[in-house]
């Protein structure tokens, strides 16, 4: 079947580091995304990797292994804000965004 | 420039009913996805419109659910008779042509079926 796996839960303090990983099985591999989620918003696009290595855009960072099928998302200097849910999804597919979606990962930042 | 719109923001309709969530893609995005997310589980991939064509319709769960996109503007997605395991949040996201790297999302419809 097809899957992705990345921790329900994460806490973090204000001004840390974070890295929120995914591992995925799918049967299909164009890039893996990662988006981001406030409680009652739309999901919104942070970041997509479609070969190996790291993708720095600001506070955010992407990294994709595609020989694990592992990637994460590394959040530096975390604000309060960033409490939300991220989501790593894989675009399986040729032909347009049809994209796997994982269970997302709920960060929650403490003071 | 609009986002992707969404209606209603919320719907709460009994089981056997029929309900119509609308999405507005933002204007010229060729592509527009329906997805949809059950409490707490992945966002699940329903189908995609190439302008008024469904490209891919794979996801969709059941013969329940009609989705259409008329002229290639906004699109309908119909749940005809509403079961219990429909409840979730309905996302739809859109795209332009040839971008099929990322997509931008609408805020979604919550979905109670009583």
């Amino acid at each position: 079947g097809q899957s992705l796996e990345q921790p329900s839960e994460v806490t973090a303090v204000e001004g840390a580091i974070v890295q929120i990983n995914c591992t995925y099985q799918t049967s299909g591999f164009y890039g893996l995304s990662w988006y981001q989620q406030h409680d009652g918003g739309a999901p919104t696009f942070l970041s997509y990797n479609a070969l190996d290595g790291l993708e720095e855009t600001g506070r955010f960072s992407s990294f994709l292994s595609r020989s694990d099928s592992y990637g994460y998302l590394l959040l530096q200097e975390l604000q309060m804000k960033d409490s939300a849910s991220y989501f790593c999804a894989v675009r399986d597919g040729g032909g347009g965004f049809k994209t796997i979606f994982g269970a997302g990962t709920r960060l929650f930042v403490k003071a | 420039e609009a986002g992707v719109t969404q209606f209603p923001s919320h719907s709460v309709i009994e089981k056997g009913q029929t309900v119509t969530l609308r999405c507005d893609p933002i204007s010229g995005h060729d592509n527009l996805y329906w997805y949809r997310r059950v409490m707490g589980k992945e966002i699940k991939f329903l189908l995609h419109f190439v302008k008024e064509s469904k490209q891919d319709e794979s996801g969709m769960p059941n013969n329940r659910f009609l989705a259409e996109r008329t002229g290639g503007t906004y699109s309908t997605l119909k749940v005809q008779p509403a079961e219990l395991e429909d409840s979730g949040v309905y996302f739809c996201a859109s795209s332009p042509r040839g971008v099929d790297t990322e997509a931008f999302f609408g805020q979604g419809t919550r979905l109670t079926v009583v």
